[in-house]
């Protein structure tokens, strides 16, 4: 497609509940990026994959947080047992690589309410 | 830390006024600065960014940002504003050190009067 695209664009959860967040980067795109924002701050930085492997996961808030990515493709952030803390809009972006000065492109986001 | 600073949150100005929003950021290294913006329900977009050479940079809609190292600020300007500037503005850092990490401020809401 033209631009990142993230599925589902809005998810409604009970607590304790697991979510699945999908994201579709910009093809050949090999860099994708996983942020988090809550209500009224910026972006919180989560998880980054070159190509499949993820050299930096120091974002993710605790061991509930998951995220893998197929390939140079589609990658799924997966929250475990959801808190009310985790709602909030999660944002996808991808850039042509990993190297530094490289622009991201973001998604629509999915914004996922925890009951 | 590594830390970004918005220090306005929301910003209402009339049409044709000047407009400059604050952005500091705390690392000693060398930085590359980019300002997104994101407008009612759209998503974010680059607006502009710096990475080296003339500290001056000149973004899309008419935003330029300077650089000053010394103050450790990357301040987005426009001189005259427009309706359709209303939108979300986001200063970000990334360390040239750490190729993944881009660090975002909290943000600035620009509401332009008509």
């Amino acid at each position: 497609g033209a631009g990142v695209s993230q599925s589902p664009s809005n998810k409604v959860t009970e607590k304790g509940k697991d979510v699945e967040l999908r994201c579709d980067p910009i093809s050949g795109h090999t860099a994708l990026y996983w942020y988090r924002q809550r209500l009224g701050q910026g972006l919180e930085f989560l998880i980054y994959f070159q190509g499949n492997s993820a050299p930096d996961k120091s974002g993710l808030p605790s061991d509930r947080f998951s995220a893998e990515r197929t390939g140079e493709s589609v990658s799924t952030l997966t929250i475990q047992r959801t808190q009310q803390e985790d709602s909030a809009v999660y944002l996808c972006a991808s850039s042509g690589t990993y190297r530094t000065r490289e622009a991201q492109y973001f998604g629509p986001g999915t914004r996922l309410l925890v009951l | 830390a590594q830390s970004v600073s918005q220090h306005n949150h929301h910003v209402i100005l009339s049409e044709a006024a000047s407009l400059e929003l604050g952005c500091n950021y705390s690392y000693g290294g060398t930085v590359n600065l980019f300002w997104y913006v994101q407008y009612p329900g759209q998503h974010l977009q680059l607006l502009l960014k710096y990475f080296s050479g003339d500290p001056l940079v000149k973004g899309i809609k008419g935003f330029e940002a300077e650089f000053i190292k010394s103050k450790f600020s990357f301040n987005l300007r426009k001189p005259s504003v427009q309706w359709s500037d209303t939108a979300e503005y986001f200063c970000a850092v990334n360390l040239y050190s750490s190729a993944s990490k881009i660090i975002f401020g909290s943000g600035t809401r620009l509401s332009i009067r008509p």
